[in-house]
């Protein structure tokens, strides 16, 4: 199937710092979604994006959909600790969805 | 409250008994899809359910089973359970049709099969 790469694999910052992460495919995608998941938790959906080229903020959140539709990014601005957690990128298309393996963020105080 | 509900929550089983995961969802979507997370791996798609008796296999279906009878509900059956589907199972269900796929996901199944 299909597959995403999403890196950093991990990152650890410290409180107040910007976090950037990406995802890029070999595939086409008509949508990007970014999901953040809590331990135990199952994901959440933080931004949702529909048109190449779009860039669409919710909060400190600012997320890009590329312009080949091969590729998004994810920025998070003045992080917080509540920021902690994995996200994943997803990209979709019709019913079908594909996950990348997700960046485990760490904020230190 | 809008959500999406799986059954159990844990499950501890051996080697093939049948098995059922129970998924529902109180928002009238249309879509609903089943994942599998694997530790340090993303979620990966099983099947998915674009409306009541439709059906698709995503990238892992082997294995599993699904069915659509009600719009609000869509069990994920493992026939004979092997350990290779020990995992974190979890459901999920969107609007469809609108050109807005946001999806929901339930709290999640840990499934461990010995």
């Amino acid at each position: 199937g299909q597959q995403l790469n999403q890196s950093p694999q991990s990152m650890f910052i410290q409180e107040g710092e910007d976090v950037s992460m990406n995802c890029t495919s070999s595939s086409i995608f008509n949508t990007w979604l970014w999901y953040k998941q809590d331990p135990g938790e199952g994901p959440v959906l933080l931004i949702a994006l529909y048109k190449a080229g779009e860039l669409t903020s919710n909060g400190r959140l600012t997320a890009q959909f590329g312009i080949t539709r091969k590729d998004s990014f994810l920025n998070i601005s003045a992080s917080i600790p509540s920021d902690v957690g994995i996200y994943f990128c997803a990209g979709q298309n019709a019913g079908k969805s594909t996950f990348g393996d997700g960046t485990t963020l760490t904020v230190k105080p | 409250e809008a959500q999406v509900t799986q059954n159990p929550r844990y499950l501890i089983t051996v080697t093939g008994k049948k098995l059922t995961v129970t998924c529902s969802q109180n928002m009238n979507h249309e879509y609903m899809s089943w994942y599998r997370q694997d530790p340090g791996l993303g979620l990966r798609q099983i099947y998915y359910s674009m409306n009541v008796e439709v059906t698709d296999k995503g990238d892992v279906p082997e294995g599993y089973k699904v069915s659509r009878k009600e719009k609000r509900n869509f069990p994920l059956i493992l026939e004979s359970p092997s350990p290779n589907q020990t995992s974190l199972y979890f459901c999920a269900s969107s609007l469809w049709g609108t050109g807005y796929y946001e999806q929901y996901f339930g709290p999640g199944t840990r499934l461990t099969v010995t």
